[in-house]
């Protein structure tokens, strides 16, 4: 299984970029990579997903290298209301390993 | 269109009873996922349905937990005998292309 490593917590203010960074050295050729975002009491929602080079939609960026043991979601201009768990997953069918999750705390 | 629902929402039973949790995936989606969060924690892969077949089991934790899932649709988790350790918040999620996951609002299960 691909086992994903980020950062336990991390600190911003708004109107500032966050990237957040998980490592996924074992990603099989199959896998994509996605990131969730979760808020207390509530289940995790989707935010974006790539295989390889860039993504970006409305909400962030997704930046996978040509080795892809790792990505990086950037989320530009933070407001307070990005506070919350934000989760790197990596597979697909049958790999289903979530990462520990970084803890996103915005301040005014 | 619905997303997916759970229930009940919150559930507090006794050591050593069972409990049955419901997950509604969205209407369509094939794979069908089964999570528990404990307090603080990262999710943790329960189970995983493609239809009504579960090729993966490895996540459940022990013989007390099983599922199903009937019509391609609706899935069942039950934990048999329940123990303090089995408290947490369980998560259903579906997805139609495999990848893109929908999570439910999720049940409390307490053990007292």
């Amino acid at each position: 299984l691909a086992k994903t490593t980020q950062p336990i917590s991390m600190d911003s203010y708004e109107g500032q970029e966050v990237n957040i960074t998980c490592s996924h050295n074992n990603i099989a050729t199959n896998d994509y990579i996605t990131w969730y975002q979760q808020f207390p009491s509530q289940g995790p929602r989707f935010i974006i997903q790539g295989y390889k080079t860039k993504v970006t939609n409305e909400v962030a960026s997704l930046f996978i290298p040509a080795d892809r043991k790792s990505s990086t979601l950037s989320l530009p201009r933070v407001s307070l209301s990005d506070t919350a768990v934000y989760y790197c997953f990596v597979g697909g069918f049958q790999k289903l390993v979530f990462g520990t999750g970084t803890r996103l705390l915005v301040s005014p | 269109g619905a997303g997916v629902s759970q229930s009940p929402s919150n559930k507090v039973t006794e050591k050593g009873k069972d409990v049955e949790l419901r997950c509604d995936p969205i209407s369509g989606h094939t794979a069908l996922y089964w999570y528990r969060q404990s307090l603080g924690q990262g999710l943790e892969f329960l189970i995983y349905f493609q239809g009504n077949s579960a090729p993966d089991k490895s996540g459940l934790p022990s013989d007390r937990f099983s599922a199903e899932r009937t019509g391609g649709s609706v899935s069942t988790l039950t934990i048999q005998r329940t123990q303090q350790e089995d408290s947490a918040v369980y998560l259903c999620a579906s997805s139609l292309d495999n990848y893109e996951q929908y999570f439910g609002p999720g049940t409390r299960l307490t053990v007292t």
